[in-house]
């Protein structure tokens, strides 16, 4: 069965750093998201992204985020000058038909 | 923005038992997804249900749209069914999944 996958598993940054995250969405799918969750908590939506361009994004987004998709498979967000509070698990996520979202496996990003 | 409650927040339960966990929401949707979250922190997918009843082995879910509310039931549950478990709606025109707060869901043998 297609699945989401991601890259690094676990990543690990002295703050100030920049970050990219790597994900490869389910081929056929051409909606993109990213998400994160801070330990403990809910899952909180980034981004959303859709034939080249940002769909949605949230108030934090463009604080520190930037998402590209490189090339036809490849899928990354940028974290600029990481924080201690950026500590989280980030998860891509893609769909086919812009509603049912599968989830790849995580992205553990640990700024110390 | 939509609110998305889940109840209860914790569910501690023999093996062998059956549960039910339910998701409220404050406004009208086009997706509903239930997920679990395991013990490494994958988020596993179990039912894309914007409306009506689904089942899969021992897991099934309802939503009924019209009262903004949705249930996962989990019958004869097994320790592997430990982990914490999330409502995620999608309202119409908005490209993003709101999570709920989760169930943690603990099976003891």
């Amino acid at each position: 069965e297609p699945e989401v996958t991601q890259t690094p598993s676990h990543q690990v940054t002295q703050m100030g750093q920049e970050v990219i995250l790597r994900c490869v969405p389910i081929s056929n799918h051409l909606y993109f998201y990213w998400y994160r969750q801070i330990l403990g908590q809910k899952v909180e939506f980034l981004v959303s992204f859709y034939n080249n361009e940002i769909s949605e994004k949230s108030e934090i987004f463009d604080d520190q985020f930037s998402v590209e998709r490189p090339d036809g498979s490849n899928f990354t967000l940028k974290i600029r000058s990481t924080k201690l509070e950026d500590s989280a698990m980030y998860f891509c996520a893609s769909s086919e038909n812009r509603y049912e979202q599968y989830f790849g496996p995580g992205t553990r990003l640990t700024v110390t | 923005g939509i609110q998305v409650e889940q109840s209860p927040p914790d569910l501690i339960l023999q093996e062998g038992a059956n549960s039910t966990l339910r998701c409220n929401f404050s406004d009208s949707v086009n997706n509903l997804q239930w997920f679990h979250q395991n013990p490494w922190g994958q988020l596993i997918n179990l039912f894309y249900i914007p409306s009506g009843t689904k089942q899969n082995g021992r897991l099934s879910a309802t939503t009924v749209a019209t009262e903004r509310y949705s249930l996962l039931y989990i019958s004869s549950s097994q320790t592997t069914d430990s982990g914490v478990y999330f409502c995620a709606v999608e309202v119409w025109g908005a490209q993003k999944l709101v999570f709920g707060q989760g169930t943690r869901l603990t099976i003891n043998p």
